[in-house]
């Protein structure tokens, strides 16, 4: 099983609303990572977690909250987003320095 | 927001010819390569690697070949088939993050039409 899910496929917000995405992996990777992708661009890291701590954050705004409950999931914790936030948001994983494996994304429209 | 315009850029290529896609990279400290395969609506699909210790990398119908001297990687998609549309994206190793982890940067991505 070579396989990243995330939930929900789609997601729309208003800007008070509070949501989390949620990403799920069971290759027995120890590192998951949260990436945004803009439209017509690359994807852009936010989060990484190495054996369910976190060990990277890019100056990412507080509105935007990670969270790994266990070594398979990996949660995004949304609240007071703006529009300009709206975007792919896609969870990565791998094992040992090799590949990341990606998900098929969350496409979330802040309105 | 984005400009008005703004495109990625585009490489045409008739069906069954091979294509090359050029990436040129940043940090010269950087130890391994990846390159994915994103269509539309999609994640990214891994399609190949290559380690700074090796200049080429084969798979089946790809070829990875990574030029450390002038910091440039490629991709080379032989017989190229209609499947093969899509952006493709390489990526570099910029640091290790600890535990295994590590942090990827993408470049801008080109996106490959497959003429029939």
């Amino acid at each position: 099983d070579t396989e990243v899910t995330q939930t929900p496929k789609h997601l729309v917000m208003g800007m008070t609303n509070k949501k989390s995405l949620k990403c799920e992996q069971h290759m027995g990777h120890r590192a998951m990572y949260w990436y945004k992708q803009k439209a017509k661009k690359p994807p852009e890291l936010m989060f990484v977690y190495s054996y369910e701590k976190l060990s990277i954050n890019e100056s990412v705004p507080s509105r935007f909250s990670p969270e790994c409950p266990n070594s398979s999931l990996l949660n995004l914790h949304l609240h007071a987003l703006q529009p300009e936030d709206s975007a792919l948001y896609l969870c990565a994983s791998s094992q040992d320095n090799s590949k990341q494996y990606f998900g098929p994304g969350t496409r979330l429209l802040v309105l | 927001g984005e400009s008005v315009g703004l495109h990625l850029p585009t490489l045409s290529v008739q069906e069954g010819d091979n294509s090359i896609i050029n990436c040129a990279y940043s940090n010269s400290a950087s130890d391994y390569f990846i390159w994915y395969k994103q269509e539309s609506g999609k994640g990214p699909q891994f399609i190949i690697d290559i380690r700074s210790n090796m200049d080429k990398r084969q798979g089946q119908r790809v070829t990875v070949l990574l030029n450390k001297t002038v910091k440039h990687l490629s991709l080379q998609i032989a017989a190229t088939q209609p499947g093969d549309s899509a952006v493709y994206f390489c990526a570099e190793n910029i640091g290790d993050s600890g535990a295994g982890s590590y942090q990827l940067t993408f470049g801008k991505g080109t996106k490959l039409s497959v003429i029939p």
